[in-house]
């Protein structure tokens, strides 16, 4: 199985400031990374797919990068709705694996 | 917009068959891969397998020996069972669909049940 590190496991910040979260596969995944966000009492919602690609619907300030197997999920001025956590998954091979998830805590 | 409802028990004793089925409304399931996930404190997300909707499966190795899954296209539901349940199966189980696993994501879920193994 494809593991999945997250990083960091949670992170205290203040509307407006810039969060960053990363996500590093054991072996090359390709661009086949999803992120989700996921609120309590709720379900994941996709907000990005093929690492890069922003789901209809999801602000701008949602953004995703990848380089060689680390992957990087950037909110570049969070928001109040923003704070739930964050969880990566490869789509590359079987079975689909995720990582172990980003709290986004308010400061 | 295509919704989810995930329907089933919310108490299975040990050793049972834990079965849950998942109502899809606002759209069909032709063309889609039909996904189950389950969530718990000790072991995050984990992706259960799916089912397409021409009926081919892909689960997940590590319980591969223990699941059963099936789609009712006229119903536009479908189905995942789950036999010799232990404390370990106790989760919050998600249905979700997608068009394309590697395109699109699970782009669409259900609200979840919570299921609770214990006699």
């Amino acid at each position: 199985d494809i593991q999945m590190t997250q990083s960091p496991s949670s992170v205290s910040a203040s509307v407006g400031d810039r969060v960053t979260i990363t996500c590093r596969a054991s072996q090359g995944i390709g661009i086949w990374l999803a992120w989700y966000q996921q609120k309590p009492g709720e379900a994941p919602r996709v907000l990005i797919q093929r690492a890069t690609n922003l789901q209809s619907g999801v602000p701008s300030r949602f953004s995703g990068s990848v380089s060689g197997t680390d992957f990087t999920l950037t909110i570049s001025s969070l928001q109040p709705e923003d704070f739930a956590s964050y969880y990566c998954q490869q789509a590359n091979s079987f079975p689909l694996t995720f990582g172990g998830g980003t709290k986004v805590e308010i400061k | 917009q295509m919704n989810l409802q995930e329907s089933g028990p919310g108490l299975v004793r040990p050793s049972e068959t834990l079965s849950l089925t998942c109502t899809v409304s606002g759209g069909s399931i032709d063309v889609h891969y039909c996904n189950w996930i389950r969530q718990s404190p000790g072991r995050g997300l984990e992706w259960i397998g799916y089912i397409y909707y021409d009926g081919s499966t892909k689960f997940n190795p590590s319980l591969k020996t223990r699941i059963t899954m099936s789609v009712d296209r006229s119903e536009n539901q479908f189905s995942l069972k789950v036999n010799s349940v232990a404390a370990a199966d106790t989760a919050v189980y998600y249905c979700a669909t997608s068009k394309g696993l590697q395109f699109y994501g699970l782009d669409v879920w259900g609200h979840g049940t919570s299921v609770t193994v214990s006699s």
